[in-house]
């Protein structure tokens, strides 16, 4: 059982390179979301989702873009990275029982560096 | 949205008790509690959750003011493995019509052999 994929594990991008970090779930989970936690701080939500083709932001979303066509991929895309985006990216995924998503998978995270 | 207050850090001896403490004055009747922990170069983990009665598995236990407003973790005892940030969180209720887990900054907890 694979869990929480997150792909590729280390990332370097020039300024105003794109690129899409890659999340996978194989527990059939209908809520994911993506944190980005910087060094020596707490995790903030970027975006979220309850289900294929639903989406929502979170704390901090602006500069990057999520979809979600299938329960199991959730990709983030960085359209102009920026060195302010340089940060650790962590996945995650939940069941979603009668009272909300309950506790959270974690993927073992993305090390992007912005130049 | 509720919010929560936790230390910045503590301290523990090996294979004494810790309490975690963590303040959430505005929570809200329909917000559940819950922590996770995030060891060095990893992702958080669960540890536990609740939403008015005390909580025990067997990672930990978790013990809730009766009125809601404060909770506290406890590790019965702490091992060298036990050093990690320590995160409490409300899970935003869901009559709000959202589903975000918010996390703060934590409580970095330092085990001493």
């Amino acid at each position: 059982n694979a869990g929480v994929t997150q792909t590729p594990k280390f990332q370097v991008l020039k300024t105003g390179q794109s690129m899409t970090l890659q999340c996978a779930q194989d527990m059939n989970h209908e809520y994911m979301s993506w944190y980005r936690q910087d060094p020596g701080m707490g995790l903030r939500l970027i975006h979220y989702s309850v289900g294929a083709g639903i989406t929502d932001q979170g704390e901090v979303p602006n500069g990057y873009n999520v979809s979600r066509s299938t329960t199991e991929d959730f990709p983030l895309r960085l359209l102009s990275a920026a060195p302010s985006q340089t940060s650790v990216y962590f996945c995650a995924s939940s069941i979603i029982g009668w009272a909300g998503p309950e506790k959270l998978f974690f993927g073992s995270g993305t090390q992007l560096s912005v130049l | 949205d509720a919010k929560t207050t936790q230390p910045n850090s503590m301290e523990s001896n090996e294979e004494e008790p810790v309490h975690l403490p963590c303040n959430h004055s505005t929570i809200s009747g329909t917000d559940y509690i819950h922590w996770y922990r995030q060891l060095p170069s990893q992702g958080p983990e669960y540890v536990i959750h609740g939403l008015t009665s005390n909580v025990n598995n067997r990672m930990a236990s978790l013990a809730i003011a009766e009125d809601r407003k404060s909770s506290t973790l406890i590790l019965h005892r702490a091992t060298l493995r036990d050093a990690a940030v320590y995160y409490c969180i409300l899970r935003d209720a869901v009559t709000s019509g959202t589903y975000k887990y918010i996390f703060g900054t934590g409580t970095r907890l330092k085990v001493l052999a």
